[in-house]
């Protein structure tokens, strides 16, 4: 089955500086399509940034990432974090024609320090 | 347009005991997902619904667990005899069939089991 992998549980950055999310995956579909989901706390999960073009850059609320299927790679990156990006970020993807049936890592918990 | 509801907000069992959610997705999503979101894990997915058909309840204990759709709008997941492991919040999601890929996610339902 499907796997999304996103190697670090907790990432800590001071505000102001560029910070860079992991997520790699396995799949033996060959059209997906892959999101950023962030949480807030005790919010529901909503999406950041949704891509299903090999490498193209996306873009959303100064975050971005880009699809690398050569890697399996879709991190996401800020050039600045700021304090209100402090939240749970997860990778997921989905089979496209599947009910968009997603599949999500166990998340990244982003924490910016003034 | 109003988001995805889920009641209640929070429940507290002992072992053994029944509960049960509900969620009334987005006005016209025909596709409605429930997931198990275990403390500090991402999102997991336990049965999905297109209008009242399940499509996929394979990952649904099914011997406690059960859910319903009966006119493709409003949905109730069910726990027979909740266990300590069953603690989770469980997210209610919606969409619009899959030719949007983007999943809308309701507060959740905060359970836990003593």
């Amino acid at each position: 089955g499907d796997s999304v992998t996103q190697t670090e549980g907790l990432v800590t950055v001071t505000e102001g500086l560029p910070v860079k999310l992991n997520c790699t995956y396995q799949t033996t579909y060959l059209t997906i399509a892959f999101f950023w989901y962030v949480q807030y706390l005790n919010e529901a999960p909503q999406v950041l940034l949704r891509s299903s073009t090999d490498n193209k850059r996306t873009e959303h609320q100064g975050f971005h990432a880009t699809l690398h299927k050569s890697s399996s790679s879709f991190h996401l990156q800020k050039s600045s974090a700021q304090l209100s990006d402090s939240a749970l970020y997860y990778c997921a993807l989905s089979q496209s024609g599947s009910f968009n049936k997603l599949t999500f890592g166990a998340g990244t918990r982003l924490a910016v320090c003034p | 347009e109003a988001g995805v509801t889920q009641s209640p907000r929070y429940a507290v069992l002992q072992e053994g005991q029944a509960v049960s959610f509900w969620c009334d997705p987005i006005s016209g999503h025909d596709t409605l997902y429930w997931y198990q979101q275990p403390r500090d894990q991402g999102p997991q997915l336990l049965v999905y619904f297109r209008d009242e058909a399940v499509i996929d309840n394979s990952q649904l204990p099914s011997d406690r667990f059960s859910a319903v759709r009966p006119k493709g709008t409003n949905s109730t997941l069910k726990i027979q005899s909740a266990k300590q492991g069953d603690t989770a919040t469980y997210l209610c999601a919606s969409s619009r069939g899959h030719s949007s890929y983007e999943q809308y996610f309701g507060p959740g339902t905060r359970l836990t089991v003593l």
